[in-house]
């Protein structure tokens, strides 16, 4: 059974810290592993996604890392925001087209900013 | 450009009743998905459409149904509802069907008394 285990479950940081969250899968055929950010109430926006090939990938202060052959995954918030107060949601897709795109969401990690 | 568009934002419903939800693709996007998020969970997926074909089908009993239309804007249905059907419907578009990055759309979120 294809599954994502995300943590911790949730994290509380100052503002202006650090913070990394981590994501474990075990989805077969691996396709690509997305992260996405969703704030309270609203649908998730992609933060980045890489295939097999790619073991990190940043956008603006977030970076992802990729470790295919254990099957982890992290997401690095580098100098935390209020804003980047959310949940993020890691998301890994099955490889095989013709069986429809197949994603397997893990629960998500709530992350909040304090000032 | 507009992002996905849901509607209704927000709905309450009692139990029995039947719900339609709308959701319209990004311009050009040709697959549309439908997931459901249940408070402090990760969403699960209910349905993919592409081409206004069903190409997935999450694990729903048969009270959820979902179509496409010409314009590619799509509509799920859920019947019979119950009160574990609250939940927070969202509704992604792709260019294709497959790898392509899945947009969210704001969700629109059920209440069943």
């Amino acid at each position: 059974k294809n599954q994502v285990e995300q943590s911790p479950q949730s994290l509380i940081i100052l503002e202006g810290k650090n913070c990394t969250l981590q994501c474990n899968y075990t989805v077969s055929p691996f396709s690509n592993l997305r992260w996405y950010k969703q704030d309270t109430g609203r649908g998730p926006v992609s933060l980045t996604i890489m295939t097999f090939s790619e073991n990190t990938k940043s956008n603006g202060r977030y970076t992802a890392t990729l470790d295919a052959d254990t099957k982890q995954s992290s997401l690095h918030i580098t100098a935390s925001q209020l804003s980047d107060s959310a949940s993020y949601i890691c998301v890994v897709s099955a490889g095989i087209k013709a069986a429809g795109n197949k994603l397997t969401f893990g629960g998500g990690t709530r992350v909040l900013v304090k000032p | 450009d507009a992002g996905v568009t849901q509607s209704p934002t927000h709905l309450i419903k009692t139990r029995g009743q039947q719900v339609t939800l709308r959701c319209s693709p990004i311009s050009g996007h040709k697959s549309v998905s439908w997931y459901q998020q249940v408070l402090g969970q990760g969403p699960q997926f209910i349905f993919q459409y592409y081409e206004k074909e069903e190409r997935g089908r999450g694990n729903f009993p048969d009270r959820f149904s979902a179509r496409q239309f010409p314009n590619y804007s799509s509509e799920l249905n859920v019947n019979a509802l119950l009160l574990g059907d609250s939940a927070l419907y969202l509704c992604a578009s792709s260019l294709e069907w497959g790898r392509e990055t899945q947009y969210f759309g704001p969700g629109t979120r059920l209440l069943v008394l």
